[in-house]
């Protein structure tokens, strides 16, 4: 079992749509949980980022961490087609040393969101 | 923000021949970068740990002579990928954190084609 499931999709919607990408994880250690954007041959950009379980809003992105289910979800509002990319949820541990800043990855979910 | 600079963008080499791939914080230091590699729709996988003025920490299954990493100042980390063969093409992304700050800011990635 992989450390982080994320459904690949793709996924595609219409403008306008509201978009709910998800991941499940098996580590009960991870206590930071990221999500992060990616356009075709760039490297990711940061879009959210929470610690431990609740919400947290950013515009048109909330960010959902739900520990005791091991679920993170996040939701994008009013889907423009700029928003389409591949999203990567990453999670790490709340720990020193060399175990910290180390980024458990999603597969990633492909999200093309058209006119 | 703190921004990652990765270079160059895009390289092809001839088999046998070593490349080297380089990763700048610019606006801020970063004595711990992380060195990825991504195959085509695929998530990220860590190869990497790069400390500064210390030997890197690789992930199990690495080859740390292939992979050469160094990381002789705060604000750059070098990969150099040696006696390249085309299992090695690949996507390379290194990232780093800035003190102060949340999540892992990313370089734009390095598209590495072996012939």
């Amino acid at each position: 079992q992989k450390e982080v499931e994320q459904d690949p999709g793709p996924l595609s919607v219409p403008e306008g749509a509201i978009v709910s990408l998800n991941c499940t994880y098996s580590n009960s250690a991870f206590q930071y949980f990221m999500w992060y954007r990616q356009y075709s041959r760039k490297g990711p950009e940061l879009l959210m980022y929470t610690y431990s379980s609740g919400n947290k809003e950013d515009g048109r992105f909330t960010a959902q961490v739900d520990k005791s289910s091991k679920y993170i979800s996040l939701f994008i509002r009013d889907s423009q087609p700029s928003d389409s990319a591949t999203y990567l949820c990453a999670m790490s541990p709340n720990a020193g040393g060399t175990s910290y800043g180390k980024l458990t990855f999603g597969q990633g979910t492909i999200l093309t969101v058209h006119p | 923000g703190a921004v990652v600079s990765q270079h160059p963008s895009r390289v092809i080499c001839k088999s046998g021949t070593s490349v080297k791939i380089e990763c700048r914080s610019l606006d801020f230091q970063a004595t711990t970068m992380f060195w990825y590699r991504q195959f085509p729709k695929k998530s990220l996988m860590l190869m990497a740990t790069s400390n500064e003025g210390s030997k890197a920490t690789y992930e199990q299954g690495v080859e740390k002579d292939k992979f050469l990493i160094n990381h002789a100042s705060l604000t750059l980390s070098t990969l150099t990928v040696t006696s390249a063969h085309p299992e090695d093409s690949s996507f390379y992304i290194c990232s780093a954190r800035a003190v102060g700050t949340y999540g892992y800011t990313f370089g734009s990635g390095t598209r590495l084609t072996v012939v």
